[in-house]
């Protein structure tokens, strides 16, 4: 199986400010990796696909880069609305495996 | 418009079979290329995938549960099941299903579901 690690698992941070959320897989996945936005509710928001591209609906400042086994999700600056979980996932192979996760929480 | 609903018995025993549907809408699972998947979350936990269907009937499962795992399809009712055999109190969780398009987009909205005794 493809390891996901994600990090920080918590990440403190203010309105306006610049963020990336790291995810490193055990091997290479050959820029399969994807992004999603978990609210308290626990609606889950598909943000990025194939490391960086961004699904519909989703603002720009929104963005994903990496490859082999190094990605990144930044978001350029924090708007109120952006506060919540954040998972990276993997579909290079089965049995498909998700990083766990970052908490991006307002300081 | 796509949209997911998972849908399920909310409480069950161990041991007992836990069976689960999805019925979505704006897509076709005998259209070629789609899927539908399950993933699950415990309680404060992260996202644990569980099986794939497509629209061949071509099956995927999680081997740390395979072989209590049978995922399933309904094209002329748009739904799409998952059951799980033998539960036990560590399978209580939210569940949830999601088109296979692009990663998983869009997803249901989940199903709690608890195991207890």
């Amino acid at each position: 199986d493809i390891q996901m690690t994600q990090s920080p698992s918590s990440l403190p941070a203010s309105l306006g400010e610049r963020v990336t959320i790291s995810c490193r897989a055990s091997q290479g996945i050959s820029n399969n990796l994807n992004w999603y936005q978990q609210k308290p509710d626990g609606t889950i928001k598909p943000l990025i696909y194939y490391t960086s591209n961004l699904q519909s609906g989703v603002p720009s400042r929104f963005s994903g880069s990496g490859s082999g086994t190094d990605y990144s999700l930044t978001i350029s600056s924090l708007e109120p609305e952006d506060f919540a979980m954040y998972y990276c996932q993997q579909d290079a192979s089965f049995p498909r495996t998700f990083g766990g996760g970052t908490k991006l929480e307002l300081k | 418009q796509v949209t997911l609903k998972e849908s399920g018995p909310g409480i069950l025993q161990p041991s007992q079979t836990l069976s689960l549907t999805c019925t979505f809408s704006g897509f076709s699972l005998s259209t070629y290329g789609m899927g539908v998947g399950w993933i699950r979350q415990p309680s404060g936990k992260g996202l644990e995938w569980l099986a794939n269907i497509w629209w061949d009937d071509d099956k995927y499962y999680n081997p740390s549960l395979k072989n209590r795992l049978t995922i399933s399809k309904d094209t002329s009712n748009n739904q799409a099941f998952l059951k799980i055999t033998n539960v036990d109190t560590a399978d209580t969780a939210t569940y949830y299903c999601a088109r296979v398009h692009y990663g998983y987009n869009p997803w249901g909205q989940g199903v709690m579901v608890t195991v207890s005794s």
